[in-house]
């Protein structure tokens, strides 16, 4: 199957900081990527919908101005945590689909925020 | 609303013990129902999509099926490497997605 590559995998950092979790499809061109968050024993809730070169859409009650996402090429999109709080500590996972494949997902990024 | 509901939550089989994890959802316009597999710290990884009920698939011991109102993951004889959660979605219109919980499967050698 197709190959979406997630990065890091583990990251902590300092409240108020902010931390960067790069998405990219291998092997394909990704017209379309996701963002989800899961917390421990509950199901992946997307957050964001981004298509390449167009601003990403969220879902409702996710905040866009904390959780900055960039599609700027077919292959890459990023998500950025900015002013992280302990709260915002969570599982995030990527995936990515072209108009020909179903989405496909990354290896997750477990964020820690002290 | 859409609703997807998985159950068992949980369920621990002896090593070759068949047996099925169910899907049920309710959805307005159903564009299709997939199932993952997602291993302790890691992402889903990808293993059927189904659009339209009496629809199957298989893949070494899975076998996916749906109907007009739930999708069945059956499992026959499975090995200790099947234990993960399962995940079920759909994707309903206007492409909205809606995760379940998953089922947390453990097989026993």
């Amino acid at each position: 199957g197709a190959v979406v590559s997630q990065h890091p995998s583990r990251v902590i950092c300092k409240s108020g900081t902010s931390v960067k979790i790069e998405c990219r499809s291998l092997d394909f061109q990704a017209t379309t990527m996701f963002w989800y968050r899961q917390f421990p024993k509950q199901s992946l809730m997307l957050m964001a919908t981004s298509n390449e070169g167009s601003k990403a859409t969220y879902e409702q009650g996710v905040e866009k101005d904390k959780f900055l996402i960039n599609h700027a090429s077919l292959t890459l999109s990023t998500l950025t945590v900015t002013s992280a709080h302990p709260e915002d500590s969570s599982f995030y996972i990527c995936s990515a689909r072209s108009p020909n494949t179903e989405a496909f997902f990354g290896q997750g990024t477990r964020l820690t925020v002290v | 609303e859409d609703q997807v509901t998985q159950s068992p939550e949980a369920l621990r089989l002896q090593e070759g013990e068949s047996s099925s994890l169910n899907c049920s959802y309710t959805v307005s316009g159903l564009r299709g129902l997939f199932w993952y597999r997602q291993d302790p710290g890691k992402g889903p990884e990808f293993l059927f999509t189904l659009y339209s009920a009496g629809e199957e698939k298989e893949k070494e011991r899975l076998k996916a099926t749906l109907t007009k109102k739930e999708s069945f993951l059956h499992i026959t004889a499975p090995k200790p490497e099947d234990s993960a959660t399962y995940l079920c979605r759909h994707r309903g219109g206007y492409q909205k997605v809606t995760f379940g919980i998953g089922t947390k499967l453990q097989v026993i050698p």
